[in-house]
């Protein structure tokens, strides 16, 4: 079971900034939130992650809270190309090697010119 | 450069035959996955092989086997393939740590008539 909860869907005009909530209030202290998008049926693309430090990158920001409950993840200029389903995950690690990423259900982002 | 690359893209075949599918990374990474999206798009992991040895198998029946011949390399065979088979494969690769994001292939539609 996906160890995180996402709206559905959200819609966003296009220019404006993407802000995609997440909720993981189970979270480990040695878990990192990661997040992913899926364009159609493409691979999944990995987007940022973190483990309790805001993040930012050439793609997004991360923005984790202080108890590490929640995230959100920031599309600074959203663009048509951005509508995609978009995969908060928590990622536990074994010790023994790492765990794979479980995929919840996303949201499905739609960007709106 | 094509950092995790699957063949083939499609694959249509009959049921009860026998199919593989290839993966290669040039990432250098230690471990590799195979997930599977089915037609509700629920993206689940079925594999992982860390260093050649089997990590994860999520209760994936005994036809479907994995094989390493080296650490850039998961090739997915199937065997006595079924109408359920029916999905998009995806290869993908990381290092053995939670710090290390996965990198996924743009998948094998595997069609089984």
């Amino acid at each position: 079971d996906a160890k995180t909860t996402q709206p559905p869907s959200m819609d966003c005009a296009e220019g404006r900034a993407a802000n995609l909530p997440c909720n993981h209030s189970t979270i480990s202290g040695n878990e990192y939130v990661y997040w992913y998008r899926q364009i159609h049926s493409q691979g999944p693309q990995y987007i940022i992650h973190g483990l309790k430090n805001n993040e930012t990158n050439e793609m997004a920001s991360l923005i984790i809270t202080e108890d590490r409950k929640s995230s959100t993840l920031i599309l600074p200029h959203a663009t048509l190309r951005d509508t995609a389903v978009y995969y908060c995950i928590v990622r536990a690690y074994s010790g023994g090697g790492a765990d794979g990423l479980t995929f919840g259900k996303g949201t499905h982002l739609i960007i709106q010119p | 450069d094509t950092a995790v690359s699957q063949t083939p893209k499609y694959l249509v075949t009959q049921m009860g035959n026998d199919k593989s599918i290839k993966c290669e990374q040039n990432l250098g990474h230690d471990t590799m996955y195979w997930y599977k999206q089915d037609s509700k798009k629920f993206l689940k992991i079925m594999f992982s092989y860390n260093n050649k040895e089997l990590i994860i198998n999520e209760t994936v029946p005994n036809r479907f086997s994995p094989k390493s011949p080296d650490k850039a390399h998961l090739n997915l065979h199937i065997n006595s393939l079924e109408l359920g088979d029916s999905a998009v494969y995806f290869c993908a690769s990381s290092q053995a740590t939670a710090n290390s994001p996965l990198h996924f292939g743009n998948g094998t539609r595997l069609t089984v008539t």
